[in-house]
């Protein structure tokens, strides 16, 4: 079966770095995203990786090692407005989603 | 990019009555998806929903009690049927305008049955 891991909540601190892991199996690969979810509100896209390597965003870069089927998603500088749920998803051989369960993410002063 | 507008944004209903949530795209998109998400939980995709054949379901999820409507590329609805308060949850319609890039979402339906 497919399957996407994450781990289900995270503590950081205001202006401290975290990163947060996401492995998967799935039938075929065509992509890794990574959203940000809100309370309340839809996913909103934060990074896409389709070969191995390092994304960088601003303040959030993603990685990804096919091989390994593993990404993170790091996060720098962190803000009180990052506290949030973070979604990995994988697109498979039929380019449908395949999403994990999403990290919630509990910024601390 | 794709931007899509959801409605409506958040409903009380009654157990044994449908509603039915409608997602409008800006542009042409081949596939909309529609979702549940049941609090602290991930996204579930319902179905699938192509203009011109039928919505693909997943498994659990049923024609009867989730009807979907695709009339032309830019538009699709779900109906939550004979609601029962198991089906309080956040809805959401998603597209993929093209086969490397992200989902875009609606702004999600919260739905709660009493």
């Amino acid at each position: 079966g497919q399957n996407i891991d994450q781990p289900t909540e995270m503590t950081a601190t205001e202006g401290a770095i975290v990163q947060i892991n996401c492995t998967y199996q799935t039938s075929g690969f065509n992509g890794l995203f990574w959203y940000q979810q809100h309370a309340g509100e839809a996913p909103t896209f934060l990074s896409y990786n389709v070969l191995d390597g390092l994304e960088e965003k601003g303040r959030f870069s993603s990685f990804l090692s096919r091989s390994k089927g593993y990404s993170y998603l790091l996060l720098k500088e962190l803000q009180m407005k990052d506290s949030a749920s973070y979604l990995c998803a994988v697109k498979d051989s039929n380019y449908q989603l395949i999403w994990g369960a999403g990290t919630k993410l509990i910024i601390k002063p | 990019s794709a931007v899509i507008s959801q409605k409506p944004s958040r409903d009380i209903c009654q157990r044994g009555t449908s509603l039915t949530i409608q997602c409008q795209v800006d542009s042409q998109v081949t596939m909309m998806f529609w979702y549940r998400q049941q609090p602290g939980q991930s996204l579930t995709l319902i179905a699938t929903a192509n203009q011109g054949s039928e919505a693909t379901y997943e498994s659990g999820f049923v024609i009867d009690k989730f009807p979907i409507s695709r009339p032309n590329l830019t538009f699709s609805t779900l109906t939550v049927s004979n609601m029962s308060p198991e089906d309080s949850s956040i809805y959401l319609c998603s597209t993929s305008p093209g086969d490397g890039t992200e989902a875009f979402f609606g702004q999600g339906t919260r739905l709660t049955v009493v």
